[in-house]
């Protein structure tokens, strides 16, 4: 059974920078089936994806983000990571990894817990 | 970006009602459409892939249907677990985009 465990802190100040690591367990994040994203959901919104990695580095970031989002894959600890700059109170949400079908844009079959990130002075 | 637009946005049944949720894409998406099941405080949950294949382990209650800009997702004889809301998603491009969300409330 595949699982993500997200972890990171869960208070950052306005202009500082997010910083959460995914951790996988059950399963290879070295696949070739698979693809590992970040997803974000305000409270009481819609979710919103962030970007995606594969497990050769390679990177898919949302447009709206892309400027203040970094993801990045260590396959030697089984684990992905998302950095977020510049954050604001617009940023404050619950956020969870996920493992992705087959593409960038794939379904999210396995997901994390969720961590809240509150971005607040 | 593809938008993704749900509706109705919120919906009270009864259990052992069927109810329709809709999802519509700014552009054809073939058969590129997921639905997810997410309860409060709990992360979601993939129920449907490529419109209409059901996820290993979930009820037959659940179908989807549609291609290109139109699809659906039918609940047959409602649970009381399924009271929960449910999110489209599209998985033709990048980014890929949710639906705002439908919430099944209990009638």
């Amino acid at each position: 059974q595949v699982q993500l465990q997200e972890s990171g802190p869960g208070l950052v100040k306005p202009s500082e920078t997010l910083s959460l690591t995914c951790t996988v367990s059950g399963g290879s994040i070295s696949s070739s089936n698979y693809y590992w994203g970040w997803i974000r959901q305000p409270p009481g919104k819609a979710l919103e994806w962030i970007g995606s990695i594969y497990h050769t580095g390679s990177t898919y970031y949302n447009p709206s983000l892309k400027s203040r989002v970094t993801i990045s894959i260590d396959t030697s600890k089984s684990r992905f990571s998302l950095i977020l700059t510049s954050v604001t109170a617009a940023d404050t949400a619950v956020y969870y990894c996920a493992r992705q079908e087959g593409a960038p844009y794939g379904g999210c079959d396995y997901w994390g817990q969720g961590t809240l990130v509150t971005v607040s002075s | 970006d593809i938008q993704m637009t749900q509706s109705p946005s919120s919906l009270s049944a009864s259990v052992g009602d069927t109810v329709t949720i809709t999802c519509r894409a700014s552009q054809s998406i073939s058969r590129y459409l997921n639905w997810y099941q997410q309860k409060p405080g709990k992360a979601p949950k993939l129920l449907i892939s490529a419109a209409s294949y059901l996820e290993r382990g979930v009820p037959s209650r659940f179908s989807g249907s549609g291609s290109g800009t139109d699809f659906t997702l039918t609940i047959r004889s409602l649970q009381p677990e399924d009271f929960a809301t449910y999110y489209c998603q599209h998985s033709y491009s990048t980014p890929i985009t949710f639906g705002q969300g439908t919430r099944l409330e209990i009638k």
